[in-house]
């Protein structure tokens, strides 16, 4: 069963048109990343949730944000999506700990934008 | 900041051929995992390394942490067409308590495995 899911598999929007992509988790993972990865390019972190604590980085556009209401969902908005924004979007999990953590994949959102 | 560069970058091998691609850094890394993604999915854990010459195996995969802590290397044994995808390793450096460790990836390896 996935541990991480996205929805929308495929996400097609206007330019400027805001969107919203989701990730849920079922195992309760404290920390929640979406990244962002373009055709055969290793994926890219625009930014991560340390339980409530939000924390963007320094070269992600403001045009990219996020939500975390709960432990198991977290929300990415794309305010006003360019035509450079289509890409797969991707979130991932994992349990802060000392040693051995492990960093899961949801099966990503691919957005196309017109 | 970081890299990982990988090698080699793309590879045609027909089935059957064993396959062997490694991670090479500037800096020094605590952790190496690695990755395997198909097209239009997520990258899916393969195997990951957390002392330095640790060799672990998953399967026909084997990988390896570096005793120099600055690569890392796997290995694909009798490759079957299934292997088809995109590798990528990807490294954390140990970060303060109460703080996400974030990973630096791999550039990638394309594996297509002929008939």
């Amino acid at each position: 069963d996935a541990m991480v899911i996205q929805n929308p598999r495929y996400q097609v929007t206007q330019f400027g048109k805001p969107v919203t992509l989701s990730c849920s988790q079922t195992l309760n993972h404290n920390v929640m990343y979406w990244y962002q990865q373009k055709s055969s390019q290793a994926p890219k972190l625009l930014f991560h949730y340390y339980d409530k604590d939000f924390n963007n980085e320094a070269d992600t556009p403001d045009n990219f944000q996020s939500r975390r209401p709960n432990t198991s969902f977290c929300f990415l908005d794309i305010r006003s999506p360019g035509l450079g924004d289509a890409a797969m979007y991707l979130c991932a999990t994992s349990r802060r700990t000392a040693t051995n953590e492990k960093l899961f994949f949801g099966s990503g959102t691919q957005l196309s934008v017109l | 900041g970081q890299q990982l560069n990988q090698s080699p970058q793309s590879m045609f091998i027909q089935e059957g051929e064993d396959v062997s691609m490694n991670c090479t850094s500037s800096s020094i890394f605590n952790t190496w995992l690695w990755y395997k993604q198909d097209p239009g999915e997520g990258p899916v854990l393969l195997i990951a390394l957390y002392k330095a010459g640790e060799l672990t195996s998953n399967g026909r995969l084997t990988a390896q942490f570096g005793i120099t802590r600055k690569d890392s290397f796997l290995n694909i044994s009798a490759s079957i067409p299934s292997d088809v995808g995109i590798y990528f390793c990807a490294g954390r450096q140990n970060t303060e308590t109460g703080t996400a460790s974030k990973l630096t990836f791999g550039t990638g390896t394309r594996l297509q495995v002929t008939l």
